[in-house]
């Protein structure tokens, strides 16, 4: 079967680094997203990925090795407004869009 | 704001009732997307629109039907719903199908089940 993990939940200091790891063994691959979700909020987009290395935008990059089914989100400077879930979902050989379950991430002061 | 609008942002419905959410895109997107976003679960997609046309239909059951009458609007009427239907249903879409689309949501309508 096709799988996404993720871990549920992870906290984290304002200011502070963080990285919300994305491990996914699915039936090919052509490319990994990551969603932003507040609270009671639609999922934004953040990144994709379709190539092995770092993308950075801003204070987050992503990160994606293809050939370790394994991606990251990199956040930077922490804010509390970065308070959120975060959504990986990988696309397969069919182009179909596979989700993960979402991180949670607590930012404290 | 993502241009994607949802009606209502909450609903309360006893399995008697039918209700209907709405679902509106102001992107000049193609493809319509119907999921279901249960605490602590994947997203799972219920129904893809491809230029006003049902492309997916993922085992979803009957009491929920979906509309597209045209491709900025989308629809999911519900009857005799169960309570393990509560759930946050999400609209997206996106310029083109397919999984390598970035999709654009809407906030959600909040659903209750009684």
């Amino acid at each position: 079967g096709q799988n996404i993990d993720q871990p549920t939940e992870m906290t984290a200091t304002e200011g502070a680094i963080v990285q919300i790891n994305c491990t996914y063994q699915t039936s090919g691959f052509n490319g990994l997203f990551w969603y932003q979700q507040h609270a009671g909020e639609a999922p934004t987009f953040l990144s994709y990925n379709v190539l092995d290395g770092l993308e950075e935008k801003g204070r987050f990059s992503s990160f994606l090795s293809r050939s370790k089914g394994y991606s990251y989100l990199l956040l930077k400077e922490l804010q509390m407004k970065d308070s959120a879930s975060y959504l990986c979902a990988v696309t397969d050989s069919n182009y179909q869009l596979i989700w993960g379950a979402g991180t949670k991430l607590i930012i404290k002061p | 704001e993502t241009g994607v609008t949802q009606t209502p942002r909450h609903l309360v419905m006893g399995m008697t009732n039918k209700k209907s959410l709405k679902c509106e895109q102001h992107l000049g997107h193609n493809a319509m997307y119907w999921y279901k976003q249960s605490a602590k679960k994947p997203l799972e997609l219920m129904f893809v629109y491809n230029f006003k046309e049902q492309t997916e239909n993922n085992s979803v059951p009957s009491r929920f039907s979906p509309e597209c009458p045209n491709s900025s609007h989308l629809f999911l009427h519900l009857h005799t719903l169960q309570p393990e239907d509560s759930a946050l249903y999400l609209c997206a879409s996106s310029q083109g199908q397919g999984g390598q689309e970035t999709q654009y949501f809407g906030p959600g309508t909040r659903l209750l089940v009684l």
